[in-house]
């Protein structure tokens, strides 16, 4: 059953660093998401993506963060300099296109670790 | 309370039982899914029941939406070790658009 997959599985960097987290979503899906969960907390959107663009973003997604589809298959969060609160779990996520089924897939999370 | 909110916040049954888990919303929406997350890991997909669907059924789960409360239930029939997770509902206002999560139930399976 295709899946959503992210790498890497845990990365730990330190404050003020750049990070990439990657994602392959599923490959016939158009629709890609970004979200985060802090530890005990409720998981949180960051960004939408589709047609090769920004379709929403939350208040949490500012300026320190963009999101790219590199290629065909790769779809990418950026963190330019990160802060303690940055610490994470990020979680992919994609759909097909809305009118065959429309539910959202999860990869299995990078946990951001920031020091 | 918050959009997608779930009640209990835990809930702790014997292998076997049935365990019921609610959600409430605030907005209009589109479509309302539930995943589960086993600790720390990712977000499984379980069901989603679109805003025109009173009841729908997935093996031992069977979810219910009522528009008219803005709630939703998650019945899981019959629950194994294996059960053992955290629920979450989340809603989307239209097809395809991000989703407002919940803030979960614990569910523990006593063997």
């Amino acid at each position: 059953e295709p899946e959503v997959t992210q790498t890497p599985s845990h990365q730990v960097t330190q404050m003020g660093q750049e990070v990439i987290l990657r994602c392959v979503p599923i490959s016939n899906h158009l629709y890609f998401y970004w979200y985060r969960q802090i530890l005990g907390q409720k998981v949180e959107f960051l960004v939408s993506f589709y047609n090769n663009e920004i379709s929403e973003k939350s208040e949490i997604f500012d300026d320190q963060f963009s999101v790219e589809r590199p290629d065909g298959s790769n779809f990418t969060l950026k963190i330019r300099s990160t802060k303690l609160e940055d610490s994470a779990m990020y979680f992919c996520a994609s759909s097909e296109e809305a009118g065959v089924s429309y539910e959202q897939y999860f990869g299995p999370g990078t946990r951001l670790t920031v020091t | 309370s918050q959009q997608g909110e779930e009640d209990p916040q835990a809930l702790s049954i014997q292998e076997g039982e049935n365990a019921t888990m609610n959600c409430s919303y605030k907005t209009s929406i589109n479509n309302l899914q539930w995943y589960r997350q086993n600790s720390g890991r990712g977000l499984v997909h379980l069901i989603l029941i679109r805003s025109n669907e009173r009841e729908k059924h997935s093996g031992r789960l069977r979810v219910t939406l009522d528009t008219s409360k803005k709630s939703s239930s998650l019945l899981i029939t019959a629950s194994r070790a294996a059960d053992t997770a955290s629920y979450f509902c989340a809603t989307s206002r239209w097809r395809n658009e991000k989703l407002t999560f919940g803030t979960g139930t614990r569910l523990t399976i006593i063997p």
